[in-house]
């Protein structure tokens, strides 16, 4: 299995500013994924971390909104930008290990005020 | 769009009492399928992927189902403990994408 670590795991931020997450895997992995969990709800991809090259972000995802980077392997930052009341979720990296099994993250607890 | 339903949306069980989670999809051609556990405010723990040329995978209490032909999974846990008290759900892989369901929020009692 893979260990996923998240930075921060929470925080509160004022409308209109950006908030950038991290997430550090301790193995190399070709896969990685954000999703978000809005309060309630269950899961929905963002988008595709690639290494080297621009994430690919599902349908209602968009760059300017959520830019991402992939520098390696093991690394892969989120940005949520200019965010209002309705960013607030839980916001969670994955990644794919051997044999397809997916792991996820501890996940970021976003409040945005 | 693959469609993932779980019912119940919630089930309230004795301590000792087998549960029974179902996951329906509406794909049969599916890639694999995987169930989570997701503790109140916490992430995902992976607790059973079933690749789709099996039927099944089992670890220690739990066993998962899997009938593509009818779009089916189901979730068995055995001699439910509290705290197997979480949220548990399922999801569909497609080119290691998944599509989750709403989950199902068991709650066992002492």
């Amino acid at each position: 299995s893979a260990v996923i670590s998240q930075k921060p795991s929470r925080d509160i931020c004022q409308r209109g500013t950006s908030l950038t997450i991290q997430c550090q895997v301790d193995s190399q992995v070709t896969m990685m994924f954000w999703y978000r969990q809005q309060p309630g709800q269950s899961l929905t991809l963002i988008a595709t971390a690639n290494q080297g090259s621009e994430a690919t972000y599902e349908s209602g995802f968009v760059i300017d909104k959520f830019p991402i980077s992939r520098p390696n392997l093991t690394f892969s930052t989120l940005t949520v930008s200019n965010m209002s009341p309705e960013d607030s979720s839980i916001y969670l990296c994955s990644v794919v290990a051997h044999s397809y099994e997916q792991y996820f993250g501890p996940g970021t607890r976003l409040t945005v005020t | 769009k693959q469609e993932v339903t779980q019912i119940p949306a919630a089930l309230s069980v004795p301590e000792g009492e087998n549960l029974v989670l179902n996951c329906s999809f509406t794909d049969s051609a599916i890639y694999n399928l995987q169930w989570f556990r997701q503790d109140p405010g916490k992430g995902l723990t992976s607790l059973l992927l079933i690749q789709s040329s099996q039927r099944e995978q089992t670890s220690g209490r739990l066993n998962a189902s899997l009938d593509k032909s009818s779009g089916r999974s189901t979730l068995y846990i055995a001699a439910s403990q509290p705290g197997d008290s979480a949220t548990y759900l399922c999801a569909y892989h497609n080119d290691y994408k998944l599509s989750f369901g709403a989950g199902t929020t068991v709650t066992v009692r002492a």
